[in-house]
């Protein structure tokens, strides 16, 4: 059965400095798809990235970066340089074919950043 | 680019009323639509998905009932409402490219 953990319940940090946030998940599917969410105060999420299981390059997208690896299972997301408006709840996400599947979610992050 | 609406925004009802939260879709055709729930704290809950017209799939037995009228229009129903339907009501939107984009969500406290 698939399963996304998110061990860190919240992380608190102080501006300017680097977090990252851990995503592990269970597939027994070869293709596959994750993805981060954000959900800032107001509740909204906010899709930030998708990733597919063949493609484990890292991305970089201004202060966030992606590092997935498929051989423990993880893809993690840093952000570098953190700042206040990058409090909110991080979400990590899996799903299997066919396209249009439901998403499977792990339990989310609380990032709090203070300055 | 897809718009979704979710109404209302915020809604108090007391155990035992009715609800439907409606959910529209601008900016696309024939999509894949999803609700979810959140609780307090905790993660999302998928439980209705849609892949068209009058076509719903169940994710969770509850007392809870979704509907699609129309191409773009998804309705989240109950007959009765109990105190553990209290939550935060998420519409979401999939297409062929995997990601689902969500609504802006309804905040519904049972009392």
């Amino acid at each position: 059965a698939q399963k996304v953990t998110q061990a860190q319940t919240e992380i608190s940090v102080v501006e300017k400095e680097d977090v990252t946030l851990d995503c592990v998940y269970e597939t027994r599917d070869t293709t596959y798809y994750l993805f981060w969410y954000k959900q800032p105060p107001s509740g909204e999420l906010v899709f930030l990235i998708r990733r597919n299981s063949f493609d484990e390059q890292n991305e970089i997208s201004g202060r966030y970066s992606w590092n997935f690896q498929k051989s423990t299972s993880s893809f993690n997301f840093t952000i570098t340089a953190s700042q206040v408006v990058d409090s909110a709840v991080y979400f990590c996400a899996l799903s299997e074919l066919p396209a249009g599947t439901a998403l499977i979610f792990g339990k989310g992050t609380t990032l709090s950043v203070s300055s | 680019s897809q718009t979704i609406h979710q109404w209302p925004a915020t809604l108090v009802q007391p155990v035992g009323s009715p609800l439907s939260l409606e959910c529209t879709v601008e900016g696309t055709s024939n999509p894949n639509l999803y609700w979810y729930r959140q609780a307090a704290g905790r993660g999302l809950q998928l439980l209705f998905y849609s892949v068209g017209i009058g076509q719903i799939s169940s994710e969770v037995p509850q007392n809870l009932s979704a509907s699609r009228p129309q191409d773009r229009q998804f309705i989240l129903s109950s007959k009765k409402l109990l105190l553990s339907d209290s939550g935060f009501y998420l519409c979401a939107v999939g297409e062929q490219s995997y990601e689902q984009y969500f609504g802006p969500g309804t905040r519904l406290t049972v009392t």
